[in-house]
């Protein structure tokens, strides 16, 4: 069965340092990969994804993770800070059954320091 | 352009009262249409979902129902709420033009008191 495990339910960086946000996931199958950043009060909104192909992609708003299938982990890298990053970040990982399933990890809530 | 509709953004209902949220998406037709619960410190969890017009697949036992009677349009429903009902409700889509991404709506906030 597929799991997602992110470690650190609560990350906080200074303005400008670089943002790292770890995911390791479990899965019996090639896995498709997903970050997803949740600001207050809304929804879910896609950042980057892995499919197939090149394992370094590159998202939205500066982000980007590396699929690397020898460590499963899939984290999120931002080189420099901004205030309006400060959010829930959530990894998750696909299972196709009849219908995309996806199963999330528990979160983890990003605090940019001023 | 695709978007996706949830409606009302935030409710508050008595226990034991009935519930009715709706969902709604536009731009795309036959989507994957899917109902998710975020709880306090508990992630995400898949509740519902549906493949098409009438076919709704349950993930978690529960007092919660869904129905699609469009083909872009899915509601999830409760005959008597429960204060462990209390969440914020996701509905997602896939759409037929690319199944392997999930699109989130804005939510609906309910508190059962």
């Amino acid at each position: 069965a597929q799991s997602v495990t992110q470690l650190g339910s609560h990350v906080s960086v200074s303005e400008g340092a670089l943002v790292l946000l770890r995911c390791n996931y479990s899965s019996s199958v090639p896995p498709y990969l997903f970050w997803y950043v949740q600001y207050p009060n809304q929804g879910l909104q896609l950042l980057l994804k892995y499919t197939t192909g090149a394992t370094l992609v590159k998202g939205i708003n500066g982000f980007e993770a590396e699929f690397k299938k020898s460590e499963t982990s899939f984290h999120l890298t931002k080189p420099s800070a901004h205030m309006s990053d400060a959010a829930e970040y959530f990894c998750a990982v696909t299972l196709f059954q009849g219908a995309q399933k996806l199963v999330f990890g528990q979160g983890t809530r990003l605090t940019i320091n001023p | 352009s695709q978007t996706i509709h949830q409606w009302p953004a935030t409710l508050v209902q008595p226990v034991g009262s009935p519930l009715s949220l709706e969902c709604t998406v536009e731009g795309t037709s036959n989507p994957n249409l899917y109902w998710y619960r975020q709880a306090a410190g508990r992630g995400l969890q898949l509740l519902f979902y549906s493949v098409g017009i009438g076919q709704i697949s349950s993930e978690v036992p529960q007092n919660l129902s869904a129905s699609r009677p469009q083909d872009r349009q899915f509601i999830l429903s409760s005959k008597k709420l429960l204060l462990s009902d209390s969440g914020f409700y996701l509905c997602a889509y896939t759409p037929r033009e690319s199944t392997d991404t999930q699109y989130f709506g804005p939510g609906t906030r309910l508190t059962v008191l």
